[in-house]
């Protein structure tokens, strides 16, 4: 069963560094998201991408934040400068429809990020 | 997106059915129903969604009043694998590119 891929699983990184966590979203999937989950609360969105722009973002991705697909596989998100309250859980998604089409979300085991 | 409204936590027995609820007393016409889960340390998975007619899916079932204010999740036959966190979340047809969780029903499922 196809499925997306996210690495590292766990990532430990100082506070003010940059981190790139990478995803690979499914091959035929069009529309791509990330999401976090800081410990013990809700899933939140962050971020979908399509065609190579943002189509929405949340609050919490504010100018620290970037999105980018380098190729036709891979999908990252950039920190720029990691505060310690960026730890959490990150998700990337993939969606071969909108997800306003009600779609069917695919959703990788996810990058813990520790920011210490 | 409409609100819904979950359980905090549900028990249940393994290989016995598991019927999760979900008020949404406030959906609107347009609003798909669709339920996620979150197994222990992973992403969420797709479960199952509907708009008006009862659905099932090689995973659950999902059973949806007429008047569409509640819906109720139906696992048939619990096994420990199930035991995870359920989301139930309406989406707008043509709204925002985005899933908006809640806090879900942990579902712990006993052997």
């Amino acid at each position: 069963e196809p499925e997306v891929t996210q690495t590292p699983s766990h990532q430990v990184t100082q506070m003010g560094q940059e981190v790139i966590l990478r995803c690979v979203p499914i091959s035929n999937h069009l529309y791509f998201y990330w999401y976090r989950q800081i410990l013990g609360q809700k899933v939140e969105f962050l971020v979908s991408f399509y065609n190579n722009e943002i189509s929405e973002k949340s609050e919490i991705f504010d100018d620290q934040f970037s999105v980018e697909r380098p190729d036709g596989s891979n999908f990252t998100l950039k920190i720029r400068s990691t505060k310690l309250e960026d730890s959490a859980m990150y998700f990337c998604a993939s969606t071969r429809r909108p997800q306003s089409l009600n779609t069917e979300a695919f959703f990788g085991q996810g990058t813990r990020l520790t920011v210490v | 997106d409409a609100k819904t409204t979950q359980p905090n936590s549900m028990e249940s027995n393994e290989e016995e059915p598991v019927h999760l609820p979900c008020n949404h007393s406030t959906i609107s016409g347009t609003d798909y129903i669709h339920w996620y889960r979150q197994l222990p340390s992973q992403g969420p998975e797709y479960v199952i969604h509907g708009l008006t007619s009862n659905v099932n899916n090689r995973m659950a079932s999902l059973a949806i009043a007429e008047d569409r204010k509640s819906s109720t999740l139906i696992l048939h036959r619990a096994t420990l694998r199930d035991a995870a966190v359920y989301y139930c979340i309406l989406r707008d047809v043509g709204g925002a590119q985005k899933l908006v969780f809640g806090q879900g029903t942990r579902l712990t499922i006993n052997p």
